[in-house]
């Protein structure tokens, strides 16, 4: 089956370390996208690419670093600098990052810092 | 930059009950995304509109954009327990062609059977 895969689903973080959250898709889509989602604020885009080798920053990219080497993967690393990284993280892909396309949602990662 | 104001924030009906979300956007949307999320997981396509006064429905669930393209409304007909969850719109971005999308802050539903 076709999809979006994060891991881990749950992930404990010590402070002043980095930790690098994960997301494989199988749906041969060009772009993806990280999102962090906070209580009562909804979706907020940390980073995207809409090619291989190729990715931008988004709103919040503060404390974030991401890669794009292969196709079906976009891993998302959150650094020590950034200041309140304890959310749910979401990633998502869409057929092509141009015009206007359904993105498919991964189950997302909840990374909590300690 | 875009933004996107959902309302109401959170809404409790009796199962049975008609409910309407709106999404309001203070620029034209040029594509309107719904999604459905259940508490701690990921995000679920529900439906896309794009041209001004378009309507679509899947099951129990309708969705609007208005002529002016400025607001959508999400409708539930006969709500059950099952359309418990957040509701979020999302819109493209208007100032260039990539897919980027500005989300609204999310409508918490509660069904009670």
């Amino acid at each position: 089956d076709g999809g979006i895969t994060q891991s881990p689903k749950y992930l404990f973080r010590k402070e002043g370390q980095n930790v690098t959250l994960s997301c494989e898709q199988n749906l041969n889509h060009d772009a993806m996208y990280w999102y962090r989602q906070d209580p009562g604020q909804g979706l907020r885009l940390i980073y995207y690419s809409q090619i291989v080798n190729d990715f931008q920053k988004g709103d919040i990219a503060e404390g974030y670093s991401v890669s794009r080497e292969k196709k079906e993967s976009f891993p998302l690393t959150v650094t020590s600098a950034q200041k309140n990284p304890t959310a749910f993280y979401l990633c998502a892909s869409s057929i092509s990052g141009q015009g206007s396309h359904e993105q498919f949602f991964g189950p997302g990662t909840r990374l909590t810092v300690l | 930059s875009q933004e996107l104001e959902q309302s109401p924030q959170s809404l409790i009906v009796q199962e049975g009950k008609n409910l309407t979300i709106n999404c309001t956007s203070s620029k034209t949307l040029y594509g309107l995304y719904w999604y459905k999320q259940k508490y701690g997981e990921g995000l679920i396509f529900l439906m896309m509109l794009q041209k001004g006064g378009e309507e679509k429905s899947h099951e129990k669930i309708t969705a609007k954009l208005d002529e002016k393209k400025q607001q959508s409304s999400l409708h539930i007909t006969a709500s059950q327990p099952s359309h418990a969850g957040i509701y979020l719109c999302g819109a493209d971005s208007l100032s260039t062609s990539y897919g980027k999308l500005t989300f609204g802050q999310g409508t918490i539903l509660t069904v009670h059977p």
